[in-house]
């Protein structure tokens, strides 16, 4: 069974901290990595499709980094602002094939 | 701007009733995908269509079945709705198949049967 972990479930930052959060999935037979921003009431988007191990991707305050040899992801976000709340979802590709595997994702509140 | 819509924002449904759950994507997408979202769980795949007419099971098809007859549209069907499928419902599409390109999604639907 190929699972995707995210940690932590929930986290509560005050407004202007930095933060970050992790997805890890299985090392072996890796294909991409995506992550997924989820607002309340709108549709999740995607942030990053990542697929080189040590890639690093950037848009505006939000970084991710990608390790496949150890399986892991890490979600940065610098400085949050409240219209950062929302539900953060990592998903997983072991090939070429369009599923991918979602993890149960990482709830962020920023608190003002 | 990819659109992906769904039929229904909320849906309360009773045990029994047949429900019809529709998404259309206006971008020409070879792919569609059809999700639930519980707490705690994420996102599981019900079923997907790379197709006009064709159909894969994802993780959990038991109790749903869908249809695919023109490209733009996807509609997953509960046969016999039962309580436990009460859940959120996300419809997506992508453009061709590969793990490597980003999905977009509908606003979802939450259905209560109850």
């Amino acid at each position: 069974i190929l699972n995707v972990e995210q940690s932590p479930q929930s986290l509560h930052v005050q407004e202007g901290d930095s933060t970050n959060f992790t997805c890890s999935f299985p090392s072996s037979n890796f294909y991409a990595l995506h992550w997924y921003r989820w607002e309340t009431a709108k549709s999740p988007e995607a942030l990053f499709v990542m697929t080189l191990n040590g890639d690093e991707k950037k848009k505006g305050r939000i970084s991710a980094t990608l390790n496949t040899k150890e399986g892991y992801s890490y979600l940065y976000i610098k400085g949050s602002q409240p219209e950062d709340s929302a539900t953060y979802l990592c998903a997983f590709s072991f090939s070429s094939a369009s599923k991918i595997i979602f993890g149960s994702g990482t709830r962020l509140s920023i608190r003002p | 701007d990819v659109k992906v819509t769904q039929s229904s924002r909320y849906l309360v449904k009773r045990t029994g009733e047949k429900v019809f759950l529709e998404c259309v994507q206006d971008m020409d997408h070879e792919n569609m995908f059809w999700y639930r979202q519980d707490p705690g769980l994420g996102l599981r795949l019900i079923y997907f269509s790379y197709d006009v007419k064709m159909k894969e099971k994802g993780d959990i098809p038991e109790g749903y079945s869908v249809s695919r007859e023109k490209k733009e549209r996807f509609s997953l069907i509960l046969e016999s709705a039962s309580t436990n499928q009460t859940s959120m419902y996300l419809c997506a599409s992508s453009p061709r198949t590969s793990g490597r390109v980003e999905q977009y999604f509908g606003p979802g639907t939450r259905l209560t049967v109850t």
